[in-house]
């Protein structure tokens, strides 16, 4: 049973376009994130939710938009696609420990490809 | 705010050489820190973590790292890499706030036959 799970695993798409990306834990976590892995392999955190409230918001552009529904998913969209968000996408959970939180939980990444 | 930074951004081994990768924090109190794994075209891994206790830690795959606070460093070791070790390596502390995991840059390993 996958403890973090995101959809879709590959996307290409046309610059311009509107997406989505799901991502679901079953840990029962109460923090999730989505992470930008560039072309270089650095992950750079963009959000960070937790209980459902936003925490981080690490200057994205606005035309990334994260929801959270419930503490058990965290869904991103992204408007209007440039080709410099093509990257791998990661969804992460972790939970608080009471002395500091737990390590994350990572997601089996999304490939973005914008064309 | 804590950060991490990585000494090492390619490193090319041998089977059975000893492995070192460098890891350092930058000071703020409580530390929390990880070393993950990503192998070509996977997921991160936990590899280890530090929370408190003992600093030497041992985690999967015959990896360790210790935590030596005076030098404001989690280096990651072990004794005899294999082929199947080649992958990205990358070391994590929590900011202040506790909700983000701040990454180092990363150090890509490549181990030769």
């Amino acid at each position: 049973d996958t403890a973090v799970s995101q959809t879709p695993k590959y996307l290409v798409t046309q610059m311009g376009n509107d997406k989505s990306i799901k991502c679901e834990q079953n840990l029962g976590h109460d923090t999730m994130y989505w992470y930008k892995q560039d072309s270089k392999k650095f992950l750079k955190i963009m959000f960070s939710y937790n209980n459902k409230e936003l925490i981080i918001n690490e200057t994205v552009p606005n035309r990334f938009s994260p929801k959270s529904p419930d503490k058990a998913h965290l869904n991103l969209h992204i408007n209007s696609l440039e080709l410099g968000d093509s990257a791998v996408y990661f969804c992460a959970s972790s939970q608080d420990r009471g002395q500091g939180r737990s390590e994350a939980f990572f997601g089996q990444g999304t490939r973005l490809t914008v064309v | 705010a804590q950060s991490v930074s990585q000494h090492n951004h390619h490193v090319i081994l041998s089977e059975a050489a000893s492995l070192e990768l460098g890891c350092n924090y930058s000071y703020g109190g409580t530390v929390n820190l990880f070393w993950y794994v990503q192998y070509p075209g996977q997921h991160l891994q936990l590899l280890l973590k530090y929370f408190s206790g003992d600093p030497l830690v041992k985690g999967i795959k015959g990896f360790e790292a210790e935590f030596i606070k005076s030098k404001f460093s989690f280096n990651l070791r072990k004794p005899s890499v294999q082929w199947s070790d080649t992958a990205e390596y990358f070391c994590a502390v929590y900011s202040n706030s506790g909700y983000a995991l701040n990454f180092g840059k990363g150090t890509s390993l490549l181990v030769t036959p």
